[in-house]
């Protein structure tokens, strides 16, 4: 079946704008979370929507960040006012979310953020 | 949150068993061992996970230690494709409500394999 997707692979900005970057979880997939990864580190999580609950942005560098999910489905993070240390892959996973199981994440193939 | 640590890098031969060792001496009761793995210009896939007793998959098995503070990673017969950075962590049964909530990913192990 399908897999996380995520648009658009690649995205080159100019510092000073405003990106929004988008993941569409596995169907039936009721968890969802972002990270990134900037070169040379590790995956640094960002934020994780489950299902109605409000969702965990403690991993939200700034304020510049923010990210939503619409219908409990498809996701958008926003990056206003980009800087160059945003320049980052940014992944989207999304997990089963059902208690007691794996809960196995399954990740996409990111968004290459570069900030000019 | 529990620390993992694992050796920055390590090096095989096709065909031959790697273990891939990770340590977690500060592991709780309800700390689930998770490996994931990241190929080159991919995100992370889930390889295996474990709570006590040893397990086996189609990709790997999982040896953890009786008194659960380390654990190894074992490729049978590595091949090119294995090569990726290989994540150990832990995850808290309880922690996130229905889901377990984030990953928290350490540097990892860089496994290189020769052909």
């Amino acid at each position: 079946g399908a897999g996380v997707s995520q648009s658009p692979s690649n995205k080159v900005t100019e510092k000073g704008k405003d990106v929004e970057l988008r993941c569409d979880p596995i169907s039936g997939h009721t968890a969802l979370y972002w990270y990134r990864q900037s070169l040379g580190q590790g995956l640094e999580f960002l934020i994780y929507f489950q299902g109605n609950s409000a969702p965990d942005k403690s991993g939200l560098p700034s304020d510049r960040f923010s990210a939503e999910r619409t219908g409990g489905s498809v996701s958008t993070l926003t990056i206003q006012r980009t800087q160059q240390e945003d320049s980052a892959v940014y992944l989207c996973a999304s997990s089963p979310g059902r208690f007691g199981l794996t809960d196995t994440q399954y990740f996409g193939p990111g968004t290459r953020l570069t900030v000019l | 949150d529990a620390k993992t640590t694992q050796p920055n890098s390590m090096e095989s031969n096709e065909e031959e068993p790697v273990h891939l060792p990770c340590n977690h001496s500060t592991i709780s009761g309800t700390d689930y061992i998770h490996w994931y793995r990241q190929l080159p210009s991919q995100g992370p896939e889930y390889v295996i996970h474990g709570l006590t007793s040893n397990v086996n998959n189609r990709m790997a098995s999982l040896a953890i230690a009786e008194d659960r503070k380390s654990s190894t990673l074992i490729l049978h017969r590595a091949t090119l494709r294995d090569a990726a950075v290989y994540y150990c962590i832990l995850r808290d049964f309880f922690s996130g409500g229905t889901s377990y909530g984030k990953l928290t990913f350490g540097q990892g192990t860089i496994l290189t394999v020769h052909p």
